[in-house]
């Protein structure tokens, strides 16, 4: 089966430090999504991405924040200056948006800010 | 907004027995999804459902989805060890794509 694939699987940065959070979807998928999952609780919506945009986004993905698709293969999750609540497992998904289709995750990226 | 609530959030049960977890969701959805999570892992696809009436199994699995009742329901059928995790139904709505998740329901299988 295709797999969504993410780098690293963990980072540990200092507070107000950058981090880039890097995917890699499904070649034939059109629509991205970041999300995230604190803990012990429920996955969270950060952001959609369709056409080369953002096609969505909640009141997490605040200025901090931003996504790109540099280079047509290869998604990224950037968070400007990092705070001690972004700690959080960050994953990505991907969707060719066909009816009928499977949502896909990737393994995660596990972010722990100090 | 699209709300997604389960019920219950915790479930411990022994082995052999059925149980169902249920899932609401607040306005008109597209699509509904199951997953199953492991600890510290990523989400693994179960289901998709599409229509109302829609009902799939997988093995001790079997989802079904009533769309006028906006509710779907997860059955386990004589469960075994192996289906210990976390079960999130998520719906989704066509034209911004964006899946909205309930709360998950922990399920302990006890031998």
């Amino acid at each position: 089966e295709p797999e969504v694939t993410q780098t690293p699987s963990h980072q540990v940065t200092q507070m107000g430090q950058e981090v880039i959070l890097r995917c890699v979807p499904i070649s034939n998928h059109l629509y991205f999504y970041w999300y995230r999952q604190i803990l012990g609780q429920k996955v969270e919506f950060l952001v959609s991405f369709y056409n080369n945009e953002i096609s969505e986004k909640s009141e997490i993905f605040d200025d901090q924040f931003s996504v790109e698709r540099p280079d047509g293969s290869n998604f990224t999750l950037k968070i400007r200056s990092t705070k001690l609540e972004d700690s959080a497992m960050y994953f990505c998904a991907s969707i060719g948006g066909q009816l009928n289709e499977k949502l896909f995750f990737g393994s995660g990226t596990q972010l722990s800010v100090l | 907004e699209l709300k997604v609530e389960q019920n219950p959030l915790f479930l411990s049960m022994q082995e052999g027995k059925n149980y169902t977890i249920y899932c609401n969701y607040s306005t008109t959805s597209d699509r509904l999804y199951w997953y199953r999570q492991d600890p510290g892992k990523s989400l693994e696809s179960l289901f998709v459902l599409l229509s109302n009436g829609a009902v799939k199994q997988e093995g001790r699995l079997m989802a079904s989805l009533d769309t006028k009742a906006r509710l779907s329901t997860l059955h386990i059928t004589a469960a075994v060890h192996d289906l210990s995790a976390t079960y999130f139904c998520a719906a989704l709505t066509l034209g911004n794509e964006k899946l909205t998740f309930g709360t998950g329901t922990r399920l302990t299988i006890i031998p």
